[in-house]
């Protein structure tokens, strides 16, 4: 079995400035995929970037970059220059080669303040 | 537009009526499921399948129904709506990319409430 987990209800950030969402997993598989989706309250699924368990360098998108650390079972999404349009909700998720559906953790509520 | 599509959008029932979720990919993805999300959870998934005629259960799957008898469709159907089925359900497609990202593509949801 595969666990999200994602300690954070909300966050604030000021724009402009970075800010970092935290997620932490459990799986028993050697070969996984991680995930960050954005959820807007318009409640569409976006996704933002994958790392996979193999990949040695850290995933990165545009402002969004995956802060991996697999010792620690780690996946933090860093977001840099916080716009007010990144207000959403973000949620990590994990696959494996065993199962190719998503375990999603349950999501933290980001607000980007002017 | 190529995607997944869900219909309808927006559904109120009432309790012990039966429906049918329409979810319908158009890029020959061979995997498909549907989640549901509740507030202040994430997604958790209900059923799955990984081909045509082929079709598995999820993590939360009583209550609902699936079959796929098309590569493109893959229907959702509540057999005795209950208020705890009140949620937005997501449909999802995914294709084997030789990695483990499996390029996953949403539907835009559909919002169900069950009075």
């Amino acid at each position: 079995a595969q666990k999200i987990t994602q300690t954070q209800p909300g966050m604030f950030v000021q724009e402009k400035e970075a800010v970092t969402l935290d997620c932490t997993y459990d799986t028993s598989d050697q070969s996984y995929g991680l995930f960050w989706y954005k959820q807007p309250s318009s409640g569409e699924m976006i996704f933002l970037i994958y790392q996979g368990s193999y990949d040695e360098q850290n995933a990165t998108e545009g402002r969004y970059s995956l802060n991996f650390q697999k010792a620690r079972k780690s996946a933090n999404l860093v977001i840099s220059a916080s716009q007010l349009g990144d207000s959403a909700m973000y949620f990590c998720a994990i696959s494996s080669g065993s199962a190719r559906q998503l375990t999603f953790g349950s999501g933290t509520q980001l607000t980007v303040l002017p | 537009n190529a995607g997944v599509t869900q219909t309808p959008k927006f559904q109120v029932l009432k309790t012990g009526q039966s429906m049918t979720l329409q979810c319908a990919q158009d890029m020959n993805h061979e995997y498909m499921s549907w989640y549901r999300q509740d507030p202040g959870m994430g997604l958790r998934l209900i059923h799955y399948s990984v081909g045509a005629g082929i079709t598995d259960q999820g993590e939360v799957p009583n209550g609902y129904n699936v079959s796929r008898s098309t590569t493109e469709d893959f229907p959702l159907r509540l057999l005795s709506a209950a208020p705890s089925q009140t949620s937005v359900y997501f449909c999802a497609s995914s294709y084997d990319t030789g990695a483990l990202n499996y390029g996953y593509t949403f539907g835009s949801g559909t919002r169900l409430t069950v009075v």
